[in-house]
């Protein structure tokens, strides 16, 4: 099945920087890449998802990059800001529709 | 959008009891459900993958038996947590895909807190 790697666990960043995380994925079939915000003891909440014949996506301060050669992607937060501050998981859909989850990573966002 | 609900939110049982968790899709159907759990401060381990009338399939490593599933509408998914135990402590959430309207877009539950003391 599909394995994702995600790194790094915790980042720190001061305010208005720019924090970037990576992804990697082993199978070469998955077509699906979303990133997910998870506060405390809630559900995912999706924030942008890139699909495999798409190399980059951008919503506001928020961007995804895809590269299907290497089989991994990326989340860029631009500006951040104190309420970025939350865990963040990549995720991929494999060839058997099962989502799978990255390790997690805990940005936080200094002022 | 679509929503999926998933009740109860917590739930405290004592150790050797069993409890049930819903999950629901309340305005699309869902062939296909996913149960995960999430240890604190660690990510979402698929635990199986709810299939409507039909069994479950687990994922390596998931006791089956420990673990009921039951798909029996295309809007219902229950995980029933046999003989619970304090090691089964954890949040537990599912997700439903509505591949009609919205592709595959994934929506997740609410997540259960179990504590088993």
């Amino acid at each position: 099945g599909e394995n994702v790697e995600q790194h790094p666990s915790t980042l720190s960043v001061q305010e208005g920087d720019s924090a970037v995380i990576k992804c990697t994925y082993s199978d070469s079939a998955s077509n699906y890449f979303p990133w997910y915000k998870q506060e405390l003891g809630k559900r995912p909440q999706l924030i942008i998802d890139i699909r495999s014949n798409v190399g980059e996506k951008k919503d506001q301060r928020i961007a995804v990059t895809l590269n299907k050669t290497a089989k991994h992607f990326s989340l860029h937060i631009t500006e951040t800001q104190p309420e970025d501050s939350a865990v963040y998981f990549c995720a991929a859909i494999g060839w058997d529709q099962k989502l799978v989850f990255g390790q997690g990573t805990r940005l936080t966002i200094n002022p | 959008g679509a929503v999926v609900s998933q009740h109860p939110s917590w739930v405290i049982c004592k150790s050797g009891t069993s409890v049930k968790i819903e999950c629901r899709s309340l305005d699309f159907q869902a062939t296909t459900m996913f149960w995960y759990r999430q240890f604190p401060k660690q990510s979402l381990m698929l635990m199986a993958t709810s299939n409507e009338g039909s069994k479950a399939t687990y994922e390596q490593g998931v006791e089956k038996d420990k673990f009921l599933i039951n798909h029996a509408s295309l809007t219902l998914s229950t995980l029933t947590v046999t003989s619970a135990h304090p090691e089964d402590s954890s949040f537990y959430i599912c997700s439903a895909r509505d591949q009609v309207v919205s592709g595959n877009t994934i929506y997740f539950g609410e997540g259960s807190w179990l504590t088993v003391v």
